[in-house]
């Protein structure tokens, strides 16, 4: 079975300073990665993913992220944070289910990472 | 392109009681997903849908059933509530059953259960 592991809870970062959101996962077989973003009252914005290729992802709202496949570990960043980009962050891990059929797939997620900007 | 919107948006229901709730997937969409969101457990998948068939089941009650319809608008069920099933619940939608494919998330439907 597959799951995904955002060791912190909480990250606080300064307006302007880069940030960093942790995520590692443990799948069988390719890992198809996701961050996903929620704000207040909101459902889950997407983000960005990696399928293939690049290590290097580029997403939206100047996000991205790296994939790191001997570390299992697919880390958040943006090199310049905004007050803005203070939200839930939650990475998810998408793989075959082994409770059903062929094609079946469900999205795994971490627990999520609270993270604060501060001005 | 419209989201995948979810109603209602809001609603309380008494223990004991019933609730259906909605979703409209992306316009050519054909497979939903349903998921609970709580404080405790998270992000839980419920189950999901493609072509009016239930392909995927997480470890959720019988109490809790779904359905698809030919237009792939979904609904799920949730019968004889319970006060721990209150929970935001997210329908997502997506092209097709493809691993590679983004699964985009609706605002959800906040359900508290009195």
């Amino acid at each position: 079975a597959q799951s995904v592991a955002q060791p912190e809870d909480q990250v606080n970062v300064a307006e302007g300073n880069p940030l960093t959101v942790k995520c590692t996962y443990s799948v069988s077989g390719n890992p198809y990665l996701f961050w996903y973003v929620q704000y207040p009252n909101r459902g889950l914005q997407f983000l960005l993913k990696y399928i293939t290729g690049d290590n290097l992802v580029k997403g939206s709202y100047g996000f991205e992220a790296e994939f790191n496949k001997s570390q299992t570990s697919f880390h958040l960043k943006k090199p310049s944070a905004l007050v803005s980009d203070s939200a839930l962050y939650f990475c998810a891990v998408r793989a075959r289910s082994i409770y059903s059929g062929a094609g079946s797939y469900q999205l795994t997620f971490g627990k999520g990472t609270k993270l604060s900007v501060i001005p | 392109k419209a989201g995948v919107t979810q109603t209602p948006r809001y609603l309380i229901k008494t223990r004991g009681q019933q609730v259906t709730l909605s979703c409209s997937p992306i316009s050519g969409h054909r497979s939903v997903s349903w998921y609970q969101q709580t404080p405790g457990q998270g992000l839980q998948f419920l189950f999901e849908y493609f072509s009016e068939t239930q392909r995927n089941k997480g470890n959720f009650p019988g109490r809790f059933s779904g359905r698809q319809f030919s237009n792939s608008r979904s609904e799920m069920n949730v019968s004889t509530l319970e006060l721990g099933d209150s929970a935001l619940y997210l329908c997502a939608s997506t092209e097709d059953r493809g691993e590679r494919n983004t699964i985009y998330f609706g605002e959800g439907s906040w359900l508290t259960v009195v």
